[in-house]
């Protein structure tokens, strides 16, 4: 089945620094989604982006299918955007997670 | 704005018993599906549902798991004899064709 590979694995910021997360994967898609999991394990949608760009606030997303690699930005991070960010990947069906970024923003 | 709703939100129950998560979809989707996420790690396919049936399945939905669309609206999975490693956080989630998949809150399971 397709690979998913997340990096890094764990990610230390202070408030208000940028940040760059990255998710390989090993086969053509047709779905990549990004969530992100917050404290209470709810799976939060942030973007639906088989290809090209798409920005939601200080959030941003890039992937570049021909590539098989997605980034996801987050600029001016705050306390709340710690947590776990999936890249999960599919066909037109199922999704494969990734082991997901884990995220610690501090004051 | 729509979204997945599942119930219960968290459920205890003995080694052995019967346990049912239920999950109500978003009302236009038609693609259904369960995932489990045990603490700690990824998260991982379960069972995809369509037109009333199974349409695919993973190595781990075996023959204790089972699901059910009742009707027009609940969307059900059943084990039938917990063991403690199923212990772990179950979600639903439903899509339209060819669209992004909206997950539930999630239902954590604790077999003890």
């Amino acid at each position: 089945g397709i690979q998913v590979e997340q990096s890094p694995p764990d990610l230390i910021l202070q408030e208000g620094a940028n940040s760059t997360l990255r998710c390989n994967f090993s086969d053509s898609v047709n779905n990549l989604q990004w969530f992100h999991q917050n404290p209470w394990g709810q799976l939060i949608n942030l973007f639906y982006i088989p290809s090209g760009t798409k920005q939601n606030g200080r959030l941003s997303a890039t992937t570049v299918a021909t590539e098989r690699y997605s980034l996801l930005y987050i600029s001016s991070s705050q306390t709340t955007d710690s947590g776990v960010y999936f890249c999960a990947v599919g066909g037109y069906s199922t999704l494969t997670f990734g082991k997901g970024t884990m995220l610690l923003v501090s004051p | 704005e729509p979204e997945v709703t599942q119930t219960p939100s968290h459920q205890v129950t003995q080694m052995g018993q019967e346990v049912i998560l239920r999950c109500v979809p978003i009302s236009n989707h038609l693609y259904f599906y369960w995932y489990r996420q045990i603490l700690g790690q990824k998260v991982e396919f379960l069972v995809s549902f369509y037109n009333n049936e199974i349409s695919e399945k993973s190595e781990i939905f075996d023959d204790q798991f089972s699901v059910e669309r009742p009707d027009g609206s609940n969307f059900t999975l059943k084990i039938r004899s917990t063991k403690l490693e199923d212990s772990a956080m179950y979600f639903c989630a439903s899509k339209i064709q060819g669209t992004e998949a909206f997950f539930g809150q999630g239902t954590r399971l604790t077999v003890v």
